[in-house]
């Protein structure tokens, strides 16, 4: 298996502007999860789904962040409109069951301008 | 997270042991992780340690818990260049949950 697979590596985009983040979890992982890492607050769960089924959205910043999965193999996060202050890297993760080893992507490096 | 705490630097000489320290504040916590991040990739599971157990070894890797202090260490035998990286410390009570330390960047020397 390829692991989990994040794309874009890299974005910048200007404030204001829509950005969404894309994930492909490991096939056959029932769990997935945003993380968002920066300097200041380390690494904070975003949202957690099992299912396909948003579990907990409590680490969700605020309205402009949502995230889905509307299947089994494919999850978007977006930020509308995007601020400097969400410039990160943000982490998706995939886990065969709850409580089983996480598999990080190696992440999306989120620059607003 | 607040919850989970280590110290943020550590340089060591390649071929000397490595130790990293982490504390914890709940009681509660299930199970303790490593995690290692290498520069521009995600982070990967080194271990793992239940919390009734005291010690687990993995090769080069040796987790000890001091359950009564709340206190988990990493130490890496024979400390290599491949392993400059920043490890975390992580704790969950048997659910989704992860709880991470800031990370502690780990810079070997030759």
């Amino acid at each position: 298996d390829a692991g989990v697979i994040q794309s874009p590596r890299h974005e910048v985009t200007e404030m204001g502007q829509e950005v969404t983040l894309r994930c492909k979890p490991i096939s056959g992982h029932n769990s997935l999860f945003w993380y968002r890492q920066t300097m200041m607050r380390g690494l904070e769960l975003l949202i957690y789904f099992n299912n396909n089924v948003p579990i907990d959205d409590s680490g969700m910043p605020e309205d402009r962040f949502s995230a889905k999965m509307p299947n089994a193999s494919f999850s978007t996060l977006k930020i509308q409109p995007s601020e400097p202050r969400d410039s990160a890297v943000y982490f998706c993760a995939s886990s065969r069951a709850e409580n089983t080893e996480a598999f990080f992507g190696q992440g999306t490096r989120l620059t607003v301008v | 997270g607040e919850d989970v705490e280590q110290s943020l630097f550590l340089s060591v000489r390649e071929g000397d042991s490595s130790v990293i320290n982490c504390t914890y504040t709940d009681s509660s916590s299930t199970y303790l992780y490593w995690y290692k991040q290498e520069p521009g990739a995600g982070l990967q599971l080194l271990t793992y340690i239940f919390s009734n157990m005291d010690m687990k070894q993995d090769q080069r890797l040796t987790v000890l818990l001091n359950k009564k202090d709340k206190h988990l260490s990493l130490r890496i035998a024979d400390t290599q260049t491949g392993d400059s990286a920043i490890y975390f410390c992580a704790e969950s009570k048997n659910d989704y949950k992860l709880s991470f330390g800031a990370g502690t960047t780990v810079t070997v020397r030759a």
